[in-house]
Formats: structure tokens, C-alpha cells, sequence
């Protein structure tokens, strides 16, 4: 079966720092990656997914990922982030053979003036 | 881009009535619809798949008969949550898929918010 860990529920930084926020899965069969972003009493916006080809994902925001295979991991980075980019960042599979998104727990991320 | 909608974006009801959630596809026609629960600062959890003209699948743990699930056209799925408890307050979010050739667009909807009081 197919999962996904976050391995951080919350991460503060401070604004204009880098930030990283992890997440790892596991699935025996090939999988699709994405990170989607929820903002305060919104929806779900996409920020960036993995199917194939280059490992490095570069999405909206000035966010990129990059899926390591060997590490099963599909960490999410920014090299400064902003006081707008504090909201609820999910990472979410979807296994070739289920075909259903299955989201982490979540990490918060809490930008700092 | 493409936009899924909700209604309603709110509802607080009584124990032990019922409440219909709609979600429509408005700009693309989705054969897949997917319908989840998010409790407060909490992760997105997959309760069914919705797949239109068929009847839907639903994960472990989620009650068929509580949660009917209606995928009548391409562009409209609804949920409705039978004799309601305030167990069964949540916020429930709809997700559609463009299936476009190797496209996996997944595009949710903002979600409603129901109480049961």
C-alpha cells in the first residue's frame, strides 16, 4: 500500500531564510508525486508534481522538489521564503496501481517577520 | 485554470437530518471524482472514489450508507451525509480529474464546512 510521511508537522523560519520541508513514501510500484499548498480558509492550489523525466521539479512561488528514488524522498524547498508563504504544505502519492492521491499529515509552515 | 466549485461552502444542521454537498466541474468534464474529509489541522483523508454512472468506492472505515455518493454527470458529484451526528462535523473537500492523456490534473474544490449541532 501506498503512503506518505511528513516528517515535520510544524517548521518556523524566519523570513528571506531557506526552508525545507520533507517528505518521504513508500509505494512498490511507480509514483506520481505532488506537493500542494493550503492557505488560511482556502482550497488546495498545486504548487508543483513529479511523473517522470528530470528529478528536479521546479513550481510555482519559487518553489522546487526533487524525487529521489533511493531515498523514496520528495523533499519541498525555497531558498527565501516570504510572510505570504506561511500556510499547509501537503505532500501526496499516487501509485501507478491505485490511481488514488493519498496525502501526508501535513507540515504548517510558519513564516517569521 | 481549471476550476472545481462546491455548495455549499457551509452548512450547520441538526442531528439527524441529512445534508446533500454538490461539486461540479466547470470547465472540464471529469469521469473521476474523489471526495475527502479534513478534521481541524489535520491531514486530507480519502473517503471515496467517484466514478461517473458507476457507483463509487469507498475506503476502509468509510460507511457506504452514510455517505451516498451520486456521480450523475460528467461535470456534477454529490455527497450526502444521512442522518447527520456532530461526529460527522468535518470539512469536506471534492477533487476532480482532468483526464487528459498522461495529465493526472487533480483540481479541488474549496471545501465545505459542516456542523452538526
Amino acid at each position: 500500500a501506498q503512503s506518505v510521511t511528513q516528517l515535520d508537522s510544524q517548521v518556523p523560519v524566519f523570513e528571506e531564510a531557506p526552508v525545507e520541508l520533507r517528505c518521504n513514501y513508500s509505494s512498490s510500484v511507480s509514483v506520481y508525486l505532488f506537493w500542494y499548498v493550503q492557505y488560511p480558509n482556502q482550497g488546495l492550489q498545486l504548487l508543483l508534481k513529479y511523473l517522470s523525466g528530470s528529478t528536479l521539479v521546479k513550481g510555482i512561488n519559487g518553489f522546487e522538489a526533487e524525487f529521489n528514488k533511493s531515498q523514496t524522498s520528495f523533499h519541498l524547498r525555497k531558498p527565501s521564503v516570504h510572510i505570504s508563504d506561511t500556510a499547509e504544505y501537503f505532500c501526496a502519492v499516487i501509485s501507478g496501481n491505485t490511481g488514488k492521491l493519498i496525502f501526508g499529515q501535513g507540515t504548517t509552515l510558519q513564516v517569521k517577520p | 485554470g481549471a476550476v472545481v466549485s462546491q455548495h455549499p461552502s457551509w452548512v450547520i444542521c441538526k442531528s439527524g437530518t441529512s445534508v446533500k454537498i454538490e461539486c461540479r466541474s466547470l470547465d472540464f468534464q471529469a469521469t473521476t471524482m474523489f471526495w475527502y474529509r479534513q478534521f481541524p489541522k489535520q491531514s486530507l483523508m480519502l473517503m471515496a472514489t467517484s466514478n461517473e454512472g458507476s457507483k463509487a468506492t469507498y475506503e476502509q472505515g468509510v460507511e457506504k450508507d452514510k455517505f451516498l455518493i451520486n456521480h450523475a454527470s460528467l461535470t456534477l458529484s454529490t455527497l450526502t451525509v444521512t442522518s447527520a451526528h456532530p461526529e460527522d462535523s468535518s470539512f469536506y473537500i471534492c477533487s476532480a480529474r482532468d483526464e487528459g492523456p498522461t495529465n493526472l490534473k487533480q483540481y479541488f474544490g474549496p471545501g465545505t464546512r459542516l456542523t452538526v449541532t
